[in-house]
């Protein structure tokens, strides 16, 4: 059974702290790395979908980092502002088919 | 703006009820999942679906069914609601390859008494 692991569990940072947060995942059977942020009240949406081990990909003060060799990918966020405040999910795709293997999030809490 | 719309935000039924619940995208996606989030368990698969009147089992199918008879909608169907199935369920859709991003309906939190 393929399992994500999501790492920490919960967060509480400063405004205008940087964080970042962990990704596990085996290594074996890589397809795809999905990175989503879930707003409390909102439908989860989509970040980062990545596919390249050494890929690197950026959206504003957020980016994301993938190593498939060792089976992780890490989530910074640069300056956290109060809006960042969200669960921030990972899932696996694992190529055998088209489900998503999700972690259980890591819970974001920026306080002003 | 490309959307995935599931029919009711809240929903009270009884227990033994039968239950559906209605996802509507307008994307032409391909598959389309159902999806439960509880409290520390986070996103379990409960069926998708790659293609009009395909589906698959996902981790928890059991007390659940679903249909695709359009490939714009996919329905969860409970046949006989429990309490067990109260929960907040969400809807996703994927073009068909393997790495492009889950769009997400808005939820449905299903309360069963």
């Amino acid at each position: 059974i393929l399992n994500v692991e999501q790492s920490p569990q919960s967060l509480h940072v400063q405004e205008g702290d940087s964080t970042n947060f962990t990704c596990s995942f085996p290594s074996s059977n890589f397809y795809a790395l999905h990175w989503y942020r879930w707003e409390t009240a909102k439908s989860p949406e989509a970040l980062f979908v990545m596919t390249l081990n050494g890929d690197e990909k950026k959206k504003g003060r957020i980016s994301a980092t993938l190593n498939t060799k060792e089976g992780y990918s890490y989530l910074y966020i640069k300056g956290s502002q109060p809006e960042d405040s969200a669960t921030y999910l990972c899932a696996l795709n694992a190529g055998n088919n088209r489900k998503l293997i999700w972690g259980l999030g890591t819970s974001l809490a920026v306080n002003p | 703006d490309v959307k995935v719309t599931q029919s009711s935000r809240y929903l009270v039924k009884r227990t033994g009820e039968k239950v559906f619940l209605e996802c509507v995208q307008d994307m032409d996606h391909e598959n389309m999942f159902w999806y439960r989030q509880d409290p520390g368990l986070g996103l379990r698969l409960i069926y998708f679906s790659y293609d009009v009147k395909m589906k698959e089992k996902g981790d928890i199918p059991e007390g659940y069914s679903v249909s695709r008879e359009k490939k714009e909608r996919f329905s969860l169907i409970l046949e006989s609601a429990s309490t067990n199935q109260t929960s907040m369920y969400l809807c996703a859709s994927t073009e068909g390859a393997l790495n492009t991003e889950a769009f997400f309906g808005q939820g449905t939190r299903l309360t069963v008494v």
